[in-house]
């Protein structure tokens, strides 16, 4: 069976640090990957996806970036963490072609940024 | 263009119905699909309608209209676990999932 899983699960870093979360997927071959943001209360964001390696979207520009180094491992990074950053990370996949899209989540990565 | 659209909170009691909906205008279209978010948790999928009719599985159901632009998802026998925001999500021509804000359901006892 395909499992995802993310980290790290909580983190709290000062302005202007840099960032780096992770996310795995198993079980599955050339899966899209997704990285969302949700701020409290707010619905999903979509920030990146990619659907092979090193091909990614943004979705919305800002001061974070993606990488797809390897076919199920999704790396979302800053330089510089700015206070806005600051919310809940889903990382995502979805299996590649002309499927639904039904999306399977991670468990989220919580970052404050103080 | 692309939207959808949901209500933003709703309360009902423990034991109860509760039927929460959902409006989407898109010119391509894949499917439906409704996710559960408990609160500082990952969205898990609940259904998912790509044919217009009633979907039922347990306790929830969903239901699609594609003339309409409409889907709602009905909770019967209200448990206090339910409480949970409610996303309603269409894929698009490109499978790609477009979401609603969600719903925060509230449960009372």
């Amino acid at each position: 069976s395909q499992t995802i899983h993310q980290w790290p699960a909580t983190l709290v870093q000062p302005v202007g640090s840099p960032l780096s979360l992770e996310c795995t997927v198993e079980g599955t071959s050339n899966p899209n990957l997704y990285w969302y943001r949700q701020a409290a209360g707010r619905g999903l964001q979509l920030l990146f996806y990619s659907v092979g390696i090193g091909q990614i979207s943004s979705e919305v520009p800002q001061n974070l970036s993606a990488s797809r180094p390897q076919d199920r491992q999704f790396i979302l990074s800053s330089k510089k963490l700015l206070l806005s950053d600051s919310g809940f990370y889903l990382c995502a996949w979805s299996v590649s072609g002309m499927d639904t899209g039904e999306l399977f989540f991670g468990e989220g990565s919580r970052l404050t940024v103080l | 263009g692309q939207n959808i659209d949901q209500p933003t909170e709703m309360t009902a009691t423990e034991g109860a119905i509760v039927q929460i909906n959902c409006t989407y205008q898109t010119s391509g279209f894949n499917g439906l699909f409704w996710y559960q978010q408990h609160a500082g948790e990952a969205p898990t999928f609940l259904s998912y309608n790509v044919l217009d009719g009633l979907e039922e599985k347990g306790r929830f159901s969903s239901f699609l209209s594609r003339s309409k632009g409409y889907s709602y998802l009905l909770l019967k026998e209200l448990q206090m676990k339910d409480s949970a925001s409610y996303l309603c999500a269409f894929s698009d021509s490109n499978y790609q999932l477009i979401w609603g804000a969600g719903t925060k359901l509230i449960i009372k006892p």
